[in-house]
């Protein structure tokens, strides 16, 4: 199974709102729910939202995720330096019976 | 509080095999799924497969089916990943995480693995 696509890079100024997407198809994102992770360099990944737009507790209300038929996107408004991060999609995928990935985008902040 | 912490970092020969261990707390070991994520250096997330605390059932990507046993011990609340038949492909951080048949929520801190003649 073919990981779910993201675009590799996405930037913007501070202040802006960006929004990163995510393409699966109907085994995965059709049928299940999205989770968005932020990695920061040398950490562990970080859940940002799950059930495709709750956050965790802790998670800034500028994180916000929604989801469409087989695709989803992380919007994240009031960019700050802070938010340079790589961004993952995920969702469980019927097959293999696992969780599917996408190829992570590199958010920079200009 | 959910902690996974993972054993240290390894540096292996080509050919060998690997074990990383994950020991969790905070939380009912046997009431979620031990996945197992793997990064290459510069790259993505990669899946590698499951275990199921309750039972020991496990399920594994494809790419790792033969080369990779996972198992965990419910007395310790440890689970265990190895990795055998090691190439220098399989350099990389490799991180244990608590999930369901859905999601991961809690990752461990994440182990490299070296692979290095």
């Amino acid at each position: 199974q073919s990981a779910l696509t993201q675009p590799p890079s996405a930037s913007g100024t501070p202040g802006q709102r960006v929004t990163i997407p995510c393409f699966g198809s109907r085994s995965n994102i059709g049928s299940n729910t999205v989770t968005w992770y932020q990695q920061l360099p040398g950490t562990a990944p970080k859940v940002l939202i799950y059930n495709d737009n709750q956050r965790p507790s802790g998670v800034s209300d500028r994180f916000s995720g929604s989801k469409s038929d087989t695709s989803a996107s992380l919007a994240i408004s009031g960019l700050q330096s802070e938010d340079e991060a790589d961004y993952y999609c995920a969702a469980w995928d019927d097959s293999p019976n696992g969780v599917l990935f996408g190829g992570g985008t590199k958010l920079t902040v200009l | 509080q959910v902690q996974l912490v993972q054993s240290g970092a390894e540096v292996k020969k080509p050919g060998a095999s690997v074990d990383v261990s994950c020991k969790a707390s905070g939380y009912t070991f046997t009431h979620y799924y031990i996945h197992w994520v793997r990064q290459a250096p510069g790259q993505g997330l990669e899946w590698m497969g499951w275990v199921r605390p309750t039972s020991g059932l496990t399920n594994l990507a494809q790419q790792f089916q033969g080369r990779v046993t996972m198992v965990r011990d419910t007395s310790t609340d440890t689970a265990y990943m190895q990795l055998s038949s090691l190439t220098f492909h399989d350099t990389a951080v490799y991180y244990c995480a608590r999930g369901t048949m859905g999601a991961i929520d809690y990752w461990g801190q994440g182990t490299l693995v070296t692979v290095s003649s």
